[in-house]
């Protein structure tokens, strides 16, 4: 079966720190794969999503990024927090046939001090 | 474009009450519709999802919910509610010919009273 795995589950980061956090899935090939941001009482942010490896496709302009470096893997980064990155980030993937849903991690809540 | 609309953010029943969680979608094409439950600081969990097959999907936790294409609405429903069933809950619709595929709505925070 698949598994998707995110972590760390928490971290804290001092304002201007850079950023890295890694989602991997297990079990399944050529996954589309989803980076989101969900703010304190808010609705799922779309970051990014990715069709393959280097294939990154950026939905809202910020001071993230994200990479995959491999099939499987999914890295959001950034060079210089800011206190409005603060927040829950959640990864997902998809096997690529149309109806099928996403699935989740059990995402990283970030707090910038 | 595809989209949905989750009607009312936060919905209360007393335990043992019917839930109904309401979503209305738009979709210029047949919608692939889902819905998700939320737990606090955890991810999604998928509920159920329509593909156009049968219009009232079952679920998983005693869920289901019925496509009404003259409605344009597809609400979330259980006959009575648990307490462990209070969360947050999604609506979502497949984004035709994009990767992206989900738009999600903006959640309805489903509390359970005793």
């Amino acid at each position: 079966s698949q598994t998707i795995h995110q972590w760390p589950a928490t971290l804290v980061q001092p304002v201007g720190s850079p950023l890295s956090l890694e989602c991997t899935v297990e079990g399944t090939s050529n996954p589309n794969l989803y980076w989101y941001r969900q703010a304190a009482g808010r609705g799922l942010q779309l970051l990014f999503y990715s069709v393959g490896i280097g294939q990154i496709s950026s939905e809202v302009p910020q001071n993230l990024s994200a990479s995959r470096p491999q099939d499987r893997q999914f890295i959001l980064s950034s060079k210089k927090l800011l206190l409005s990155d603060s927040g829950f980030y959640l990864c997902a993937w998809s096997v690529r046939t149309e109806y099928q849903p996403q699935h989740f991690g059990d995402g990283t809540r970030l707090s910038i001090l | 474009a595809q989209s949905v609309t989750q009607l009312g953010s936060h919905v209360s029943v007393s335990e043992g009450a019917l839930v109904l969680l309401r979503c209305n979608y738009s979709s210029s094409v047949p919608p692939y519709l889902f819905w998700y439950v939320q737990y606090p600081n955890q991810g999604l969990q998928l509920l159920l999802k329509y593909t156009s097959a049968a219009t009232l999907v079952k679920g998983i936790n005693g869920f289901e919910a019925e496509f009404k294409k003259s409605e344009t609405s597809f609400h979330l429903t259980k006959p009575s509610a648990h307490m462990s069933d209070a969360a947050e809950y999604f609506c979502a619709v497949r984004v035709s010919g994009s990767a992206r595929q989900l738009t999600f709505g903006s959640g309805t925070q489903l509390t359970v009273l005793p």
